[in-house]
């Protein structure tokens, strides 16, 4: 079963506007961490932001921040003020916190921002 | 720059071949993690070892397998290739396993592999 699903293989967005990009999760740990990464069309992987399931708030790195619904187990990711250079894919990712500590990716948004 | 090193960065090789991806990872991480990237599967993880140990398992198949060296540099071996294996092999380290969960991922930048 699919633990990470990212219901949009692609978006078009206006440039300046905010974008959000959907997540959800499938876990029955109670402890688990929820991440977000960036892939450019160079193909490295950029770490952008971080939730954790006891985290009582939402979490933000500068333009990026996590929209986090722990009862509809879900992640999005919200960019604020997108810009050309936010055109990339992006993945998110979630590691459970007991057993085995691999974090499993969803299949990745890709995003497009339009001048 | 991630500090985590993959070499090479692109490979071409042929049907029934064997080849050995390498990766360094951040200095004073001990875990290091592999991934494949491939156009419809997106990432997926492969194996993981912790300090030399092998610590978690994914849908690695029988024909690839993976170490983890003293100086905690990782190889992965992929051998009697198909064509289906071809992509994009990422090594990821992190400082330790989880606990707690936050410890991310750093990325190499990759090993494009073509099986022609």
């Amino acid at each position: 079963a699919q633990k990470i699903t990212q219901t949009q293989p692609g978006m078009f967005v206006q440039e300046k506007e905010a974008v959000t990009l959907d997540c959800t999760y499938d876990t029955s740990d109670p402890s688990y961490g929820l991440f977000w990464y960036k892939q450019p069309s160079s193909g490295e992987m950029i770490f952008l932001i971080y939730q954790g399931s006891y985290d009582q708030q939402n979490a933000t790195e500068g333009r990026y921040s996590l929209n986090f619904q722990k009862a509809r187990k879900s992640a999005n990711l919200v960019i604020s003020a997108s810009q050309l250079g936010d055109s990339a894919m992006y993945f998110c990712a979630m590691r459970e916190g007991l057993g085995d500590d691999k974090i499993i990716f969803g299949k990745g948004t890709r995003l497009h921002i339009l001048p | 720059d991630s500090g985590v090193t993959q070499t090479p960065k692109h490979l071409i090789t042929a049907t029934g071949q064997r080849v050995t991806l390498r990766c360094s990872p951040r200095s004073g991480d001990l875990s290091v993690y592999w991934y494949q990237q491939s156009l419809d599967q997106g990432l997926q993880f492969l194996i993981q070892y912790y300090n030399g140990e092998e610590r978690a398992k994914g849908n690695i198949l029988e024909r690839f397998s993976a170490q983890q060296f003293p100086d905690l540099h990782s190889e992965l071996n992929l051998s009697s290739l198909e064509l289906g294996d071809s992509a994009l092999y990422f090594c990821a380290s992190s400082v330790e396993p989880s606990m707690p969960t936050n410890e991310k991922l750093f990325f190499g930048s990759g090993t494009q592999l073509s099986v022609l």
